[in-house]
């Protein structure tokens, strides 16, 4: 069965601060994998996309990186903002794209 | 661009009473999604299409649920007779051509609350 894993379910960090967050997921065969960003009461916006050939991605101070042999991938946050809190979730499509394995998300709140 | 487009943005029912959601894509995509999300099973996909044909619907939960897409410009989720346990946030999404490379847009969903 495939599972998107993220880790950890919650996270509290203080503005300015760096964070990691993390994805493991058992899809195969793989297609790509996306990160997006909720904002309490919207809907999610994406953040990245990474094929099976790439290893990284960025945008603005959110850097993706994936290891699609360990089928890992974790989201770097860079100098936190009050605005990054959200929930973030990690989505992973097999060979159907259009079908996708979502996670739990981690809801990241930053404080000032 | 307008993004998609969900309506209604809120709706309040009751049980027993048919519920429509209305999506409008963006414009130049081909590919539209029905989500659901609650806090217990988090982002579900309901259905998907692809040049306004379906192409899976096994996440469609039962009978009672139904969508359809006229056109390459509009799509409609119903649900005919509403339960309380069909209360969720639903998502329409829609992507263009290449959706294994691209980036799948979100509506801002419609909070559905049925009593």
């Amino acid at each position: 069965k495939n599972q998107v894993e993220q880790s950890p379910q919650s996270l509290i960090i203080l503005e300015g601060k760096n964070c990691t967050l993390q994805c493991n997921y058992t899809v195969s065969p793989f297609s790509n994998l996306r990160w997006y960003k909720q904002d309490t009461g919207r809907g999610p916006v994406s953040l990245t996309i990474m094929t099976f050939s790439e290893n990284t991605k960025s945008n603005g101070r959110y850097t993706a990186t994936l290891d699609a042999d360990t089928k890992q991938s974790s989201l770097h946050i860079t100098a936190s903002q009050l605005s990054d809190s959200a929930s973030y979730i990690c989505v992973v499509s097999g060979l159907d794209a259009g079908k996708s394995t979502f996670g739990d998300g981690t809801t990241l709140t930053v404080k000032p | 661009d307008a993004g998609v487009i969900q309506s209604p943005r809120h709706e309040v029912t009751e049980m027993g009473q048919e519920v429509t959601l209305r999506c409008k894509p963006i414009s130049g995509h081909n590919s539209l999604f029905w989500y659901r999300q609650t806090m217990m099973r988090g982002l579900e996909l309901l259905i998907y299409f692809n040049n306004n044909v379906p192409i899976d619907d096994s996440g469609m939960p039962e009978d009672r649920f139904s969508a359809k897409m006229p056109n390459a410009s509009f799509s409609t989720l119903k649900i005919q007779p509403s339960e309380p346990r069909d209360s969720a946030v639903y998502f329409c999404a829609s992507s263009p051509p290449q959706m294994g490379k691209n980036t799948i847009y979100f509506g801002e969903g419609s909070w559905l609350t049925v009593v």
